[in-house]
Order: structure tokens, then C-alpha cells, then sequence
């Protein structure tokens, strides 16, 4: 069975302050998928980034970016600068990966960011 | 390119009523699936089709609930005799299945309140 671990329920800044999402997975399956999506108030789920178990490199959008280590079955979220527009629901999500498997995604309860002027 | 498309956005029903939801997918996109999210919790699966099929359906799916996807295009999502428990917000999301790679977007969610 997958399981996501967002330990952090809510997490309020000051704007330009920097911010990091933790999420912790469990899964049985050797390659799978990791995303960030991110849920502002009006409700629709924006994806932000895919990431494959057998890629550990860390990558940078801008001001986010994202730390993956499989080590420690983690793959945290960093928020640079942060702005009152990134105030949202953020959710972290794993999928299987190969063949023509069911891909579902298997979310954690998501952290609340608020990022105050 | 038009994103995934969800209706009706709101529903106020009465218990024991029958609802149905649609989900229009991106154009090109082989799979959809359907989502429910309950109030701080993320969204949890319920099933999937790929083109017309439905490959797997979620134990949280009661005999009360049914879904197609006629033509591998649109899906409706039915809610027979629903009951307060299904309060919730009912997400859609489609991907392209390529060399075993896909990401799902998500439409804008039906909210359903049962009374």
C-alpha cells in the first residue's frame, strides 16, 4: 500500500519570507511517481511538478523548488520569497509507475500555506 | 487548449435524491479518472477509464455510485439515493498515457451537499 505523510497541517509566513512543504512517502513498488499540486481557494487542483523514483536530481522553477531524497523517502517543497498569491492548499502525491497499471495517485492531507502582506 | 471542464460546479440535493456529474476531459487524453475530496483531507480515488473502459473501480465506490465514459470521451459520475455521507467535492482528471508516463489535471470540481 502508498502512503503520503504531510506532517505540517498549516504553515503561516510573512510575505518574502522562504517556506519549506514537507512530505515523507511509503511504497512497496521499486520505480513510482512523486508531484506537488497546489489547491487555491477556488478549488481546482493545479499540478506543479512530476517526479520519477529513478531521477533524484533536485530541480528549480523559479522561486520553487524541490529537494528529492529517496534515502529518506522524502520530497519536499520550497517556496522562495514567498507571496501572498502562494497562499493555497499544497498537496503532495505518489503514483505507480509502469506498465498499464492503474496510475492512480494516493495524496497526503495537504498543508495549509498562508502567506501574510 | 482547453483545460478539463467539470458539471455542474455546485449541488444542493436532498437525501435519497439521484445526482450526476460531468467531466469533459482534455481533448487527446486517453485516461480519466474521478476523485473524492472530503474537508481537510486530499482527494482519494474512486475509478478510471482508459479510453472507454473502466479498468478499475475504488472499494469507497458503493454499488450507489456508477460511472461511464461512452466513447471514451465525456464521463458522468451517478449518485443513486445519496445519502449526507457523500458530501463532497467530486474531482475529474485526465492524462495522456505515453511510454508509461502520465500527469493528471484536474477539472474545477463538483461540490455536493446532501441534505
Amino acid at each position: 500500500a502508498q502512503k503520503v505523510t504531510q506532517a505540517q497541517t498549516e504553515i503561516s509566513v510573512v510575505e518574502k519570507e522562504d517556506v519549506t512543504l514537507d512530505c515523507v512517502y511509503e511504497t512497496r513498488d521499486t520505480t513510482y511517481y512523486l508531484f506537488w499540486y497546489k489547491q487555491p481557494p477556488s478549488g481546482e487542483l493545479v499540478f506543479l511538478i512530476r517526479r520519477n523514483s529513478f531521477d533524484e536530481q533536485n530541480e528549480i522553477s523559479g522561486r520553487y523548488s524541490w529537494n528529492f531524497q529517496k534515502s529518506t523517502s522524502s520530497f519536499n517543497f520550497t517556496i522562495t520569497a514567498s507571496q501572498v498569491v502562494d497562499s493555497a492548499v499544497y498537496f503532495c502525491a505518489l503514483s505507480p509507475h509502469g506498465g498499464g497499471s492503474n496510475y492512480k495517485l494516493t495524496f497526503g492531507k495537504g498543508t495549509l500555506l498562508t502567506v501574510n502582506p | 487548449d482547453t483545460g478539463v471542464s467539470q458539471n455542474p460546479r455546485h449541488k444542493i440535493t436532498k437525501r435519497g435524491q439521484n445526482v450526476t456529474f460531468r467531466c469533459d476531459p482534455i481533448s487527446e487524453h486517453n485516461r480519466l479518472y474521478w476523485y473524492r475530496q472530503t474537508l481537510g483531507q486530499g482527494p482519494e480515488f474512486l475509478t478510471y477509464f482508459q479510453n472507454e473502459a473502466q479498468l478499475e473501480k475504488s472499494r469507497l465506490l458503493s454499488d450507489r455510485f456508477s460511472a461511464e465514459r461512452p466513447k471514451g470521451s465525456f464521463s458522468t459520475l451517478e449518485i443513486q439515493r445519496t445519502e449526507q455521507g457523500d458530501s463532497a467535492m467530486y474531482l475529474c482528471a485526465s492524462s495522456l498515457l505515453a511510454a508509461y508516463q502520465e500527469t493528471q489535471y484536474f477539472g474545477p470540481g463538483t461540490r455536493l451537499l446532501v441534505l
